[in-house]
């Protein structure tokens, strides 16, 4: 079957470094997202990895291995605002995207 | 503005009720999407569909039924609602293609429906 597991709750300070991992077992590979969802929102693009190593956007950045199976999301200089769940996702060999049910981050002052 | 808009944003609705929430993206896209949310968060695909093709979730009850009138819109329809149904629903777009990977899938706001 098809798999996607991160951890359902994380908790870091204002100002700190927050590291989510994803890991995936998928029928075929065709890139990873991470997508961010504020509560009662809809789920916003965030990034987007097919090939191996890390991608930085400003304070966010994403880390692939897919020999491993595994990408993690970094984040820098938490802000209150980056309070909020972090979607990884899949997409598998028929470009159908598989989700993970999220980390809920929990950033405190 | 170029978006994914769905609506109406929040229903309520009795039990065995048959009821609509409409889709409609102007980003160009040639699938469209349908993702239930439950209380768990996990974000679950119902139907994807483009001008050639519906996929439809085994798993998803033949009360809920897609309606694309043209390539813009995807309308949800559930018939005799159950309690069970009460989620948000999310609609989607992307334009599948190696090119336009970097962008996702683009959502709409979501509709929570509540059946009481």
């Amino acid at each position: 079957g098809q798999n996607i597991d991160q951890p359902t709750e994380m908790t870091a300070t204002e100002g700190a470094i927050v590291q989510i991992n994803c890991t995936y077992q998928t029928s075929g590979f065709n890139g990873l997202f991470w997508y961010q969802q504020h509560a009662g929102e809809a789920p916003t693009f965030l990034s987007y990895n097919v090939l191996d190593g890390l991608e930085e956007k400003g304070r966010f950045s994403s880390f692939l291995s897919r020999s491993k199976g595994y990408s993690y999301l970094l984040l820098k200089e938490l802000q209150m605002k980056d309070s909020a769940s972090y979607l990884c996702a899949v997409t598998d060999s028929n470009y159908q995207l598989i989700w993970g049910a999220g980390t809920k981050l929990i950033i405190k002052p | 503005d170029t978006a994914v808009s769905q609506t109406p944003k929040y229903l309520v609705t009795q039990m065995g009720n048959d009821k609509s929430i409409k889709c409609e993206q102007n980003l160009g896209h040639d699938t469209m999407y349908w993702y239930k949310q439950d209380s768990k968060k996990f974000l679950k695909i119902m139907f994807s569909y483009n001008n050639k093709e519906l996929i439809i979730n085994e798993t998803v009850p033949n009360r809920f039924s897609p309606k694309s009138p043209d390539k813009a819109h995807l309308n949800l329809h559930i018939n005799s609602l159950e309690l069970g149904d009460s989620a948000v629903y999310f609609c989607a777009s992307s334009q599948p293609g190696q090119g336009d990977l970097n962008y996702g899938y683009t959502f709409g706001s979501g509709t929570r429906l509540t059946v009481v």
